[in-house]
């Protein structure tokens, strides 16, 4: 299995301020075809988890722009350039490229 | 717009058979080459992806669940399935049905395995 460490596993932000969530993968997610199988998810408090970030770098539809994706082979970042109050929960990187897909342990964000 | 909704059982008796299907409108299960989720979210281990199935049947299983688990899809109604044998406290948790695996979740279920 593919393990998925993601660091750090809480962060305080002060709004206005960015903020960046990392995410190492035991193996390289790089599929042949060129991209990399490595998706990012915020989930509020009470809600599923919302797609931000599919295959590293792609920000999915209805998603700020504040949010970004980067890294290859084994490392993802996933940044904040300007943090909101709706930015609040947990964020979670999930490995989609090999079964079992398995997600990180999680990052908790919460405002100062 | 691509939703799905989980419907199932919310109280489970341990040792019994946990089933929850997932109804997708908005898109054809068949309209395109995607696979079609389960995930659940346990006290116990947080976030997991349980089993996917494409639209012809073919599927695949988390290794840790696969000896009581089946996934089916019935492309007449436009929904997927799910079953569970031999449910313990641990199975105890929200289950989420995703097309593919990743966008969008269903709104999920919560599932508690109690006597």
């Amino acid at each position: 299995d593919i393990v998925m460490t993601q660091s750090p596993p809480s962060l305080s932000v002060t709004p206005g301020e960015p903020a960046s969530i990392s995410c190492r993968a035991s193996q390289s997610l790089l599929n042949h075809n060129g991209y990399h199988y490595l998706e990012w998810f915020l989930q509020r408090p009470g809600q599923s988890p919302q797609l931000l970030i599919y295959l590293g770098s792609h920000r999915a539809s209805g998603v700020p722009d504040r949010f970004s994706g980067s890294g290859s082979g084994t490392d993802f970042t996933l940044k904040i350039s300007r943090v909101e109050p709706e930015d609040v929960g947990i964020y979670y990187c999930l490995q989609a490229l090999q079964t079992p897909l398995t997600f990180g342990g999680g990052t908790r964000v919460e405002m100062k | 717009q691509v939703h799905l909704q989980e419907s199932g059982p919310g109280l489970v008796r341990p040792s019994q058979t946990l089933s929850l299907t997932c109804t997708v409108s908005g898109t054809s299960i068949i309209s395109a080459d995607y696979y079609w989720s389960w995930f659940r979210q346990t006290p116990g281990k947080g976030l997991e992806w349980i089993a996917f199935i494409y639209h012809s049947g073919s599927a695949s299983y988390s290794p840790s669940l696969k000896s009581r688990l089946s996934i089916s899809v019935d492309t007449s109604k436009n929904q997927f399935s799910l079953t569970l044998a031999s449910v313990t406290a641990a199975d105890t948790g929200v289950y989420y049905c995703v097309r593919g695996s990743g966008y969008p979740w269903g709104q999920g279920t919560l599932v508690t395995v109690s006597s």
